[in-house]
């Protein structure tokens, strides 16, 4: 089965970039799907097709993929970006990588 | 304005059946290229994608949950269903549906219900 992997921390300070990475064989050739979870909530999609934002996703949320390696990156990154990041793939099924935890300091 | 709603028991007993019922409106569930998925959420722990079905019908299933899922839809009462037979404590977790959309090989998550916790203890 199709294995997803994210760090699972990310850190990074008030108005900086926060990169949230997504590793997979060969992942740029698949379409790759980003989710954002805040605490008791449920996800919200925030890029899709690997760098497309859904109608009301600040345009500070961009996606990447490419090789073996998705990247969301997160420019003037603000207090309320602070969440549980997915990535998502389909491979023969739904696949989710394990989380990655955005912390701002 | 799109939303899905979990209904089922908060509380299931070891190696009971698990039947949980999503109530959708804003869509239809005969849209082309729409369907539903299935996903949970152990505390704590990442996502878990369970079972979809679309709009003609056409079902999946998580290959390690597989033999304990059965997915369904009532169209006419805009409701899909997911039972999941012989629960055990390690199913506890919030239970998501949630609108999936067909692409060119892919399926996204665009909308997500609120999810509903379900704990399995005797």
């Amino acid at each position: 089965s199709y294995v997803l992997t994210q760090p699972p921390s990310v850190s990074v300070a008030p108005g900086q970039t926060a990169r949230i990475t997504c590793g997979g064989n060969n992942i740029g050739s698949k379409s790759v799907h980003w989710y954002q979870q805040k605490p008791g909530q449920a996800p919200v999609l925030v890029v899709y097709d690997d760098s497309d934002r859904p109608s009301g996703i600040p345009e500070r949320f961009s996606g990447s993929n490419s090789g073996n390696t998705a990247t969301l990156t997160i420019s003037r990154v603000e207090a309320g970006d602070e969440a549980d990041y997915y990535c998502q793939v389909w491979d023969s099924g739904v696949v989710f990588g394990g989380g990655t935890k955005l912390t701002v300091l | 304005q799109v939303t899905l709603k979990e209904s089922g028991p908060v509380l299931v007993k070891p190696t009971e059946t698990l039947t949980l019922t999503c109530t959708v409106s804003g869509f239809s569930l005969s849209n082309a290229r729409m369907g539903v998925s299935w996903i949970r959420q152990p505390p704590g722990k990442a996502l878990e994608w369970l079972a979809h079905i679309f709009s003609n019908d056409e079902k999946s299933y998580s290959t390690s949950l597989k033999s304990r899922l059965t997915i369904s839809k009532d169209t006419s009462k805009s409701q899909v269903v997911l039972t999941m037979t012989n629960m055990d404590p390690v199913d506890t977790a919030t239970y998501y549906c949630a609108r999936i959309r067909a692409g060119m090989a892919t399926i996204l998550i665009d909308y997500w219900g609120q999810g509903t916790l379900v704990t399995v203890s005797s």
